[in-house]
């Protein structure tokens, strides 16, 4: 079963304006971590942000804030003010605990490619 | 400055040639991991390691080899390359929640 779900594969927007990426988990397991990944064109992996399963506020970095919402197991990427330099493709991941075999392994969504418009 | 290296970066070999691809990290991190990434499939996990001579199988590892003989380095080996691990590589390591990616190593197996 897919462990992280991206059910956009790519997204518009205008240069200027905000947009959320959507990104959807499963996991039975109460302690995990949750990752936003920005891939550029180049190819490398850029750490956007980090959220910890029992984090109560939203993890924010500059122009990104993750969307945590538990109950519904959904952790969206907002990008406020966007730029022409945010067109990228974008990789949400989850981390799960030592206690479940899988070590520090990141388990990727299939990403989204955001393109913003000038 | 804290980094994870790999090298190559960019490689066009054939069938049945072995290759090594190098990754080496300088934060003194326990743990390492190889990734491959293809269109719509995200990032799989081929290798990890925990440790000095301690490695185990992650989601795609067939047709891969690993060693970690020293902390700082993990080469992901390719004995006879085929095809389909025509892909783009990375690299990471951790020592907390947060892993780091290498730059990539993109491989053509012709």
């Amino acid at each position: 079963a897919q462990k992280i779900t991206q059910t956009q594969p790519g997204m518009f927007v205008q240069e200027k304006e905000a947009v959320t990426l959507d990104c959807t988990y499963d996991t039975s397991d109460q302690s995990y971590g949750l990752f936003w990944y920005k891939q550029p064109s180049s190819g490398e992996m850029i750490f956007l942000i980090y959220q910890g399963s029992y984090d109560e506020q939203n993890a924010t970095e500059g122009r990104y804030s993750l969307n945590f919402q538990k109950a519904r197991k959904s952790a969206n990427l907002v990008i406020s003010a966007s730029q022409l330099g945010d067109s990228a493709m974008y990789f949400c991941a989850m981390r799960e605990p030592f206690s479940s075999g899988s070590a520090r392994q990141l388990t990727f969504g299939s990403g989204t490619q955001l393109t913003v418009l000038p | 400055e804290a980094q994870v290296t790999q090298n190559p970066r960019y490689l066009i070999t054939v069938t049945g040639k072995k290759l090594t691809v190098t990754c080496s990290q300088n934060m003194n991190h326990e743990y390492m991991s190889w990734y491959r990434q293809d269109p719509g499939l995200g990032l799989r996990q081929i290798y990890y390691s925990m440790n000095v001579e301690v490695t185990d199988k992650g989601d795609v590892p067939e047709g891969y080899k690993v060693s970690r003989k020293e902390k700082r380095n993990f080469p992901l080996i390719l004995e006879s390359p085929s095809p389909n691990q025509t892909s783009l590589y990375f690299c990471a390591s951790s020592g907390g929640s947060r892993q780091h990616f290498g730059d990539g190593t993109r491989l053509s197996i012709l």
